[in-house]
């Protein structure tokens, strides 16, 4: 019953790669976002989606690109992956209307080889 | 640029004392929240103080906001080992998108 939950967990690929992280959340809630957490623990918020809505575009490159097929989901797809892009990237989502308390996924370890 | 500075950056401790991180940030906010992030884990939520709001209490957890001076502070009295873990403070913005810009963190250690 995992409210926040995305995939995969880790995730090894050589430069070059496109790869795609999945993250479905069961909490009913209308925004959903995506962050990247670098090697020292520092999180920054790429994206978020409001019922389907880009609402938040971080200066990401665009080789990253988000997917919300509908509000309970929201895809990350990375082409071209890159060294620098190693991270741990954690989908999280909220009500808007409740504040912005935010319920988060454990998070997607990604390495780039 | 980053939005939140916590300090200390690490805190050990022994498990009966109390515990106390504090976040400055920059801007105007909604609300500051804090964040529990144990190792290779997500992060959960702790507690919510709204900008109208000089302190809050969820059990042995509390929590207190200067907007004057920007800061909050999180105390966690009587810590035990299970508390060892990065806490990190969060703020809303007042603009839209519910987007939360996160401080640096606090690693704490709690020893036995």
């Amino acid at each position: 019953d995992t409210a926040v939950s995305q995939t995969p967990k880790y995730l090894v690929t050589q430069m070059g790669n496109d790869k795609s992280i999945k993250c479905e959340q069961n909490l009913g809630h209308d925004t959903m976002y995506w962050y990247k957490q670098d090697s020292k623990k520092f999180l920054k918020i790429m994206f978020s989606y409001n019922n389907k809505e880009l609402i938040i575009n971080e200066t990401v490159p665009n080789r990253f690109s988000p997917k919300s097929p509908d509000k309970a989901h929201l895809n990350l797809h990375i082409n071209s992956l890159e060294l620098g892009d190693s991270a741990v990237y954690f989908c999280a989502s909220s009500q808007q209307d409740r504040g912005s308390e935010a319920f988060f996924g454990q998070g997607t370890r990604l390495t780039v080889v | 640029s980053q939005q939140g500075e916590e300090d200390p950056q690490a805190l050990s401790i022994q498990e009966g004392e109390n515990a106390t991180m504090n976040c400055s940030y920059k801007t105007s906010i909604n609300n500051l929240q804090w964040y529990r992030q144990n190792s290779g884990r997500g992060l959960v939520h702790l507690i919510l103080i709204r900008s109208n709001e000089r302190e809050k209490h969820s059990g042995r957890l509390r929590v207190t906001l200067d907007t004057s001076k920007k800061s909050s502070s999180l105390l966690i009295t009587a810590s035990r080992a299970a508390d060892t873990a990065s806490y990190f403070c969060a703020t809303a913005g007042r603009g839209g998108g519910n987007k939360l810009t996160f401080g640096t963190g606090t690693q704490l250690k709690v020893e036995l």
